[in-house]
């Protein structure tokens, strides 16, 4: 069974530092991998997917994620954070067998400071 | 274009009693989830539609728990004899076949 592993609960950055989210999964086979956003009392929004194909993909908002096999890894990267960020971050890894549910990770709260 | 939308937004509802959740997919997606979000669990999955196959009812914690989707689109997920640890956000997701799932607003339930 996959099993996906966000290392930082809670995280704070300067508005217009860099950033990077960690994440970890667990899967036998080639993973579909996914970075949703959640503000408070919202739902979840897709920010980016990775399927196959070039490992670096890009998302919307100006976020990025890295596919690492060697590494089992799947980091969401913003080369400059906007208040706006501040939110709720799921990392959620779904096999490539079609359409299966999703694993999500427990999150990573991100707080941006001024 | 439409996205996933769900009703009520809050419910609020004595213990032990019956409710009903309704999720309306994106026109044209022919899988459904329903996850379940609590500060205790995270992000769990319940069940899952595919097209006319029969759901996938694995992530369902109890058989006080149940849902249906009709003609393809419209889901209900319907849980009776609500219990407090029942309190939680419920999402519904939907997507094409081997595509991303894109979520709704989410149903707060509140039990008391």
């Amino acid at each position: 069974a996959q099993s996906v592993t966000q290392p930082d609960i809670h995280i704070t950055v300067s508005e217009g530092a860099s950033l990077e989210l960690r994440c970890n999964y667990s899967y036998g086979a080639t993973p579909y991998l996914f970075w949703y956003v959640q503000s408070p009392g919202q739902g979840l929004q897709l920010l980016l997917k990775y399927f196959s194909g070039d490992t670096l993909v890009q998302g919307i908002k100006g976020f990025e994620a890295e596919f690492k096999r060697s590494q089992s890894s799947f980091n969401l990267r913003k080369p400059s954070v906007h208040w706006s960020d501040a939110a709720e971050y799921f990392c959620a890894v779904g096999t490539n067998s079609g359409n299966t549910p999703l694993v999500f990770g427990k999150g990573t709260r991100l707080s941006v400071i001024a | 274009g439409a996205g996933v939308s769900q009703s009520p937004s809050n419910k609020v509802t004595e213990k032990g009693k019956d409710v009903e959740l309704r999720c309306d997919p994106i026109s044209g997606h022919t899988a459904l989830y329903w996850y379940r979000q609590s500060l205790g669990q995270g992000l769990e999955f319940l069940i899952y539609f595919q097209g006319n196959s029969a759901p996938d009812k694995s992530g369902l914690p109890s058989d006080r728990f149940s849902a249906e989707r009709t003609g393809g689109s419209v889901s209900t997920l319907t849980i009776q004899r609500t219990q407090q640890e029942d309190s939680a956000v419920y999402l519904c997701a939907s997507s094409l076949i081997a595509g991303a799932q894109y979520f709704g607003p989410g149903t707060r339930l509140t039990v008391t």
